[in-house]
């Protein structure tokens, strides 16, 4: 059964220091997502891409958090400089376009500590 | 902004027996859809079920039914014949038709399946 694949699993950096996490959506999967879960919480959209194009990004703290998805496929988001808030896990989902039927399938996660 | 809550931090229900796990949202919208999604510890979120607003049938999968009340924007997830395997953190979330098709997530119930 296809997945959506994210690396690193976990990630260990200090504060001021830059750091990417990379997902893989699901072969065919038009539309992408980033979420953060801080612990306790429920995921919070931070990015949804449509294809390249970002169609919601209004959450995305852009002073320091970018996300891109060049070719349509992949998609990394990064952090520079890191804080100690954005400890959290980052969750990447897809689904197969926007439609409000699509089922969204989510990967294992990035659980990110910033000391 | 569409809000969705979980009043229940922590469930626990005995082997074979039923639980419910509850949630209330707020929205102006008249058509979106609900879906309760199951993360097991240290594993990635998976669709348990879903409701599309506009159909009055509450939905089912297997164990797992949702009883779904529009005028109160009640939302509840009834698990019967529980198994150990239950054992996740639950959440409730909601999908706007508009603003993109962007989830809104509770924040959790925690439900342990006590042997």
């Amino acid at each position: 059964e296809a997945e959506v694949a994210q690396s690193p699993r976990y990630k260990i950096t200090e504060k001021s220091q830059a750091v990417a996490f990379w997902c893989d959506p699901i072969s065919g999967h038009a539309t992408l997502y980033w979420y953060r879960q801080i612990l306790g919480q429920g995921p919070e959209l931070l990015v949804q891409f449509q294809d390249e194009s970002v169609v919601d990004d209004s959450q995305l703290p852009k002073d320091r958090f970018s996300a891109e998805r060049l070719k349509g496929v992949d998609s990394t988001l990064k952090i520079q400089p890191a804080e100690l808030g954005d400890s959290a896990m980052y969750l990447c989902a897809s689904s197969l376009d926007t439609a409000s039927t699509d089922t969204q399938y989510f990967g294992p996660g990035t659980r990110l500590t910033v000391l | 902004a569409q809000t969705v809550t979980q009043s229940q931090p922590e469930m626990s229900v005995q082997e074979a027996e039923t639980v419910t796990l509850s949630c209330t949202y707020d929205t102006s919208e008249s058509d979106y859809y609900l879906f309760w999604y199951k993360q097991p510890p240290s594993r990635q979120m998976i669709l348990v079920i879903r409701q599309e607003a506009y159909k009055q049938q509450n939905a089912t999968e297997n164990r797992f039914s949702v009883n779904f009340q529009k005028a109160a924007k009640s939302f509840s997830l009834k698990i019967s014949d529980s198994q150990l395997g239950d054992a996740a953190m639950y959440f409730c979330a909601y999908r706007s038709k508009n603003t993109g098709n962007q989830f809104y997530f509770g924040t959790g119930t925690s439900l342990t399946v006590i042997p």
